[in-house]
């Protein structure tokens, strides 16, 4: 049973234009949410997180939005560019001490020249 | 470099072979984890260890058996594998605290069992 659900495997962007990745969470008891880039051959790198306390976080070209009564997440990059093209994981966690890390199975960006 | 070390990258091994897996975080964290990555799944955590005591095991096979000897070393011990166990494999760190923490990984090993 997954907690935490990317329907999409794979998603097509033009260069320059926004990219928006989605994430849906079936555990209300999750309190933290990221995000993670992963290029092939190579571990995931933490890209952003958030916490349920907020409903948006930007960091340069990233934003992430939580909508906690949908239990859903997404991240948009703006303006996407060629070094995008990775696999995007949504992941999230508890708030507490001891909480592990779920993750989706990602979505596979490609940006378009 | 993130931070998080993992050799071998690349590891083919047989059935009856014995070989582990080494993870060396300097980050000066206290939690570490092994997953493991198969196509089309989403990541698995296996096991957690969270100052150097292990907190957490997914229903993994005894065939792999986890070692921390300490904060900074993380070991896969791997035996009598078999061909479905073939997968990328990761170490990941963290600092233990409440509010919230990221992981970080290394690159992974990818493990292929013939």
């Amino acid at each position: 049973d997954q907690q935490v659900k990317q329907n999409s495997p794979s998603l097509s962007v033009q260069e320059g234009r926004i990219s928006i990745l989605n994430c849906d969470y079936t555990n209300s008891m999750f309190d933290y949410f990221l995000w993670y880039k992963k290029y092939p051959a190579e571990g995931p790198t933490f890209l952003i997180s958030i916490s349920s306390i907020k409903d948006k976080n930007e960091d340069g070209r990233f934003t992430v939005f939580l909508n906690k009564s949908a239990k859903h997440l997404s991240l948009h990059i703006v303006p996407s560019q060629p070094g995008d093209s990775a696999v995007y994981f949504c992941a999230a966690s508890g708030m507490e001490r001891d909480d592990k890390i779920i993750f989706g199975k990602g979505t596979r960006l490609h940006i378009l020249p | 470099e993130t931070g998080v070390t993992q050799t071998p990258r690349h590891l083919v091994m047989g059935m009856t072979n014995k070989k582990s897996l080494k993870c060396e975080q300097h980050l000066g964290h206290n939690a570490m984890y092994w997953y493991k990555q198969s196509a089309k799944k989403p990541l698995e955590l296996m096991f957690v260890y969270s100052l150097e005591e292990r907190v957490e095991n997914n229903s993994v096979p005894s065939r792999f058996s986890p070692e921390c000897p300490n904060s900074s070393h993380l070991f896969l011990h791997l035996h009598t594998l078999q061909p479905e166990d073939s997968a990328l494999y990761l170490c990941a760190s963290s600092a233990i605290r409440a509010g919230g923490t990221e992981a970080f990984f290394g690159q992974g090993t990818r493990l292929t069992v013939v």
